[in-house]
């Protein structure tokens, strides 16, 4: 199993203003992953981080809106860039763990984004 | 491309009433199937998963789920809930080689006394 701490856990921001929030992996691990829930809704992938490479992101996702930092295989950050009202959300990181065989996500506890 | 369908966005049960909350999925090749539980300002929990072998799969708080390939669902069900499993559930899928998570759009389970 992994443990996930983020931080922080939650904040109010002023619109034009940017938030990196930081996830951190009580083990080293290949793959992180940064979601978004916005109120009400599922979870949205918005990228993939693997250390030493670039963060690969998704459709309707753009490196100068959300830049992810991956430095080392226990540490990942996510920033909010430019916000505005429609970037509040809940921002999850997770990661994988296990084989092909044993496979699960674990997620990290959410930062709750509020945008005024 | 692949998706995830959970038709009932809320679902009310009294207290020790067996409940089932319905999971359908589309994907062109084979699958993993998730189901994650959310409570109330919490982040995500694995529930239970499909990778392979039975298709009936056990996991925490007393949930099972059944996948069913020829109907492509991965249904969740408990015999009897209790007040502490009023919180937001979702279902998930990855395929084989390519971790990432596909989630449906969740359901609301609300316990009733």
């Amino acid at each position: 199993s992994a443990v996930i701490s983020q931080k922080p856990s939650r904040d109010i921001c002023q619109r034009g203003t940017s938030l990196t929030i930081q996830c951190q992996v009580d083990s080293q691990v290949t793959m992180m992953f940064w979601y978004r829930q916005q109120p009400g809704q599922s979870l949205t992938l918005i990228a993939t981080a693997n250390q030493g490479s670039e963060a690969t992101y998704e459709s309707g996702f753009v490196i100068d809106k959300f830049p992810i930092s991956r430095p080392n295989l226990t540490f990942s950050t996510l920033t909010v860039s430019n916000m505005s009202p429609e970037d509040s959300s809940i921002y999850l990181c997770s990661v994988e763990s296990g084989t092909e065989f044993s496979y699960e996500q674990y997620f990290g506890p959410g930062t709750r984004l509020t945008v005024t | 491309a692949q998706s995830v369908t959970q038709l009932d966005s809320q679902v009310p049960v009294f207290e020790e009433a067996p409940v089932e909350l319905r999971c359908n999925y589309s994907s062109s090749v084979s699958v993993y199937l998730f189901w994650y539980v959310q409570y109330p300002n919490q982040g995500l929990q694995l529930l239970l998963k499909y990778l392979s072998g039975s298709t009936l799969v056990k996991g925490i708080n007393g949930f099972e789920a059944e996948f069913n390939k020829s109907q492509t669902s991965f249904h969740l069900r408990k015999p009897s809930v209790h007040i502490s499993d009023t919180a937001e559930y979702f279902c998930a899928l990855s395929n084989f080689g390519n971790e990432k998570l596909t989630f449906g759009t969740g359901t609301r389970l609300t316990i009733i006394p």
